[in-house]
């Protein structure tokens, strides 16, 4: 199976800041990677695909890069409502999907 | 628009059975796969399998391999995860999403509380 890992686990932010979350695949995915973000209590929410791609109706400060077995999700300027955690998951796999374990983005 | 509803929260002893069921709607279900994730209670997002809303294929976690079926009912667009021989650590908020093997997870249900207890 296809392990990733995210880090970091926890940061801390401030509304405005730069933040940068982190995915690594234990094998070459090729771009096959998508972000949720999930708010306590909520079901997780795609924010883009294909590593880069946007979903309709999410913000253009999120942002996400990357290829062959490292990708990152960058939001550029922390808003209040961006305070929740996020997570990576590869669907490159034909058996499995595999979430990274997550990163909370708190104050 | 695309809605998956879930159905709710269900109690359940060790041992015993739960079936989850999603209703979707705006879309056509035959055309996507219905995968369904657990989250145990302050963990992170596990996935547990998929079922082809097409033709009824399923592919299940290894780990749940002989306790878990996922089917789907084409007259009423839902589809239902049973999980059977419960024990303490499936107690879990259990979600649908449309997507599976391939693709990524679009939609999602509000989700289901499993609480697994004696």
């Amino acid at each position: 199976d296809i392990q990733m890992t995210q880090s970091p686990s926890s940061l801390s932010a401030s509304v405005g800041d730069r933040v940068t979350i982190t995915c690594r695949a234990s094998q070459g995915i090729s771009n096959s990677l998508a972000w949720y973000q999930q708010k306590p209590g909520k079901a997780p929410k795609l924010l883009l695909y294909a590593a880069s791609r946007l979903e309709s109706g999410v913000p253009s400060r999120f942002s996400g890069s990357g290829s062959g077995t490292a990708y990152t999700l960058t939001i550029s300027s922390l808003q209040p409502e961006d305070f929740a955690t996020y997570y990576c998951q590869q669907y490159y796999s034909t058996l499995t999907w595999t979430f990274g374990q997550g990163t909370k983005v708190e104050v | 628009q695309v809605q998956l509803v879930q159905s709710g929260a269900e109690v359940r002893k060790p041992g015993a059975s739960v079936k989850v069921s999603c209703k979707a709607s705006g879309y056509t279900f035959t055309s996507y796969g219905i995968s369904w994730v657990r989250q145990a209670p302050g963990q992170g997002l596990k996935w547990m399998g998929w079922v082809s809303a097409n033709n009824g294929n399923t592919n299940y976690a290894q780990k749940l391999q002989g306790r878990v079926t996922m089917t789907t009912d084409t007259s009423t667009s839902t589809a239902y995860m049973e999980l059977r021989s419960l024990r303490s650590d499936d107690t879990a908020v259990y979600y649908c999403a449309r997507g599976f093997y391939g693709s990524w997870a679009d939609y999602w249900g509000q989700g289901t509380l499993v609480t697994v207890s004696s």
